[in-house]
């Protein structure tokens, strides 16, 4: 059971120009939400991440968007650059609980020169 | 870099045997979490342990166990390995209760084949 849906395998962008990456989730219960880039033989890298308090949050050239009523979150990364190329993992977690992390299946952002 | 470390970063066995994987979390962390991430699949949470204890269990085999030792290092033990288990394991550690305890901090992986 994917309780947390990553629905676009892939995304090509040119530099400079806006990345958009979309998350759906299932479980209302999710309260804390994470975004995480990987690049190949390594692991996981922490990008950001929001609380479910708040609907917006911000760090540089990237920014996540909360619509808990949709549940849905979208990660926003402005100007993108090539080395952003990566994939990118939505996770949601519990606030009760182990807080583990339900990552959802990856999208492989190119950011084309 | 993170700070947590996994060795061995590449583990090839063949199947029936018995393999250990070892995490070291980032220095203060007390939580370590172990992932698999299967071919094109995301990650699967496995287990929690807290300051020595274990704290959740997810999708874990009962072929597979894990521990915290008392210098919060930890080990994730894979037995009667078969072909599916070839993946990815990823160790995470995040900080004791506090603002920023959701937050994992990942280690590099360890790659196991099975053949």
């Amino acid at each position: 059971d994917q309780q947390v849906k990553q629905n676009s395998p892939s995304l090509s962008v040119q530099e400079g120009r806006i990345s958009i990456l979309n998350c759906d989730y299932t479980n209302s219960m999710f309260d804390y939400f994470l975004w995480y880039k990987k690049y190949p033989a390594e692991g996981p890298t922490f990008l950001i991440s929001i609380s479910s308090i708040k609907d917006k949050n911000e760090d540089g050239r990237f920014t996540v968007f909360l619509n808990k009523s949709a549940k849905h979150l979208s990660l926003h990364i402005v100007p993108s650059q090539p080395g952003d190329s990566a994939v990118y993992f939505c996770a949601a977690s519990l606030q009760t609980g182990a807080n583990n992390l339900f990552f959802g299946t990856g999208t492989r952002l190119t950011v084309i020169p | 870099d993170s700070g947590v470390t996994q060795t061995p970063k590449h583990l090839i066995t063949a199947t029936g045997q018995r393999v250990t994987l070892r995490c070291s979390p980032r220095s203060g962390d007390l939580s370590v979490y172990w992932y698999q991430q299967s071919l094109d699949q995301g990650l699967q949470f496995l287990i929690q342990y807290y300051n020595g204890e274990e704290r959740a269990k997810g999708n874990i085999l009962e072929r597979f166990s894990a521990q915290q030792f008392p210098d919060l290092h930890s080990e994730l033990n894979l037995s009667s390995l078969e072909l599916g288990d070839s993946a990815l394991y990823f160790c995470a550690s995040s900080v004791a209760p506090g603002p920023n305890r959701y937050t994992q901090y990942f280690g590099p992986g360890t790659r196991l084949t099975v053949l």
